[in-house]
């Protein structure tokens, strides 16, 4: 056990709908990144929180954004969605000390599925 | 191109086969490698951290090798436990880290 939990676990959406995914990261880390993975894929960076503030983005469009809490835990919200949204969504929770082991703590993962 | 480049699979190995993986990556300014494991609808975990001068954890050996911008993973002796996607990872210091898409690996009895 990771120590991060990620709700909800499964649910299924339509095109054009919102999502909203949640992610408790693990005691004493201040540092939640989000990545998407495609069926039969690696997971792709999505953006990074630290401390609040976003902290690095990869290539998603602005429709995907995020927050993180006061307590580090953090969302990730999806708007207009669309069918390639389908995906497994993870989040790894870190600390200054993953810059140097490159351990990312993950949660089991949000899977969406868009109709 | 992808930053970081794997051979998908499936490898379909024997139980106490010798396999390798590799895996390039295109960003020079990379600087430390990763292996993590994933297993069938699990979330990625981290296996090994990749040396220059090679690093060795029981029966998994992980080389990098700079100049060509190369990283291997050996797994001798392999056990069915072994079966799941292994994937590459580099990381830039102060940026993010960055996954390949993974390679599948089946070990058969």
């Amino acid at each position: 056990e990771t120590g991060v939990t990620q709700s909800p676990t499964h649910l299924i959406k339509t095109r054009g709908q919102q999502v909203t995914l949640r992610c408790s990261s693990q005691s004493g880390h201040n540092t939640v990144s989000w990545y998407q993975q495609a069926l039969g894929q690696g997971p792709q960076f999505i953006f990074q929180y630290y401390r609040e503030e976003e902290n690095g983005r990869g290539n998603f469009p602005p429709r995907f954004s995020g927050l993180q809490f006061p307590n580090y835990s953090s969302e990730l919200n999806v708007n207009a969605l669309e069918l390639d949204d389908s995906a497994l969504y993870l989040c790894a929770s870190s600390s200054r000390d993953s810059l140097i082991t490159g351990e990312l703590f993950f949660g089991e993962g949000s899977r969406l599925t868009v109709l | 191109r992808k930053e970081v480049e794997q051979d998908p699979g499936p490898f379909n190995v024997p139980e106490g086969a010798t396999v390798a993986f590799n895996c390039t990556y295109s960003n020079s300014a990379s600087q430390s490698f990763f292996w993590y494991r994933q297993d069938c609808r699990k979330e990625p975990k981290l296996l090994m951290s990749v040396y220059s001068s090679g690093n060795e954890d029981g029966r998994f050996t992980a080389q990098l090798n700079r100049a060509s911008q190369y990283i291997s993973l050996l797994i001798r002796d392999s056990k069915l436990s072994d079966s799941a996607t292994y994937l590459c990872v580099a990381h830039n210091y102060g940026q993010n880290f960055v996954f390949g898409p993974g390679t599948r690996l089946s070990v058969l009895p």
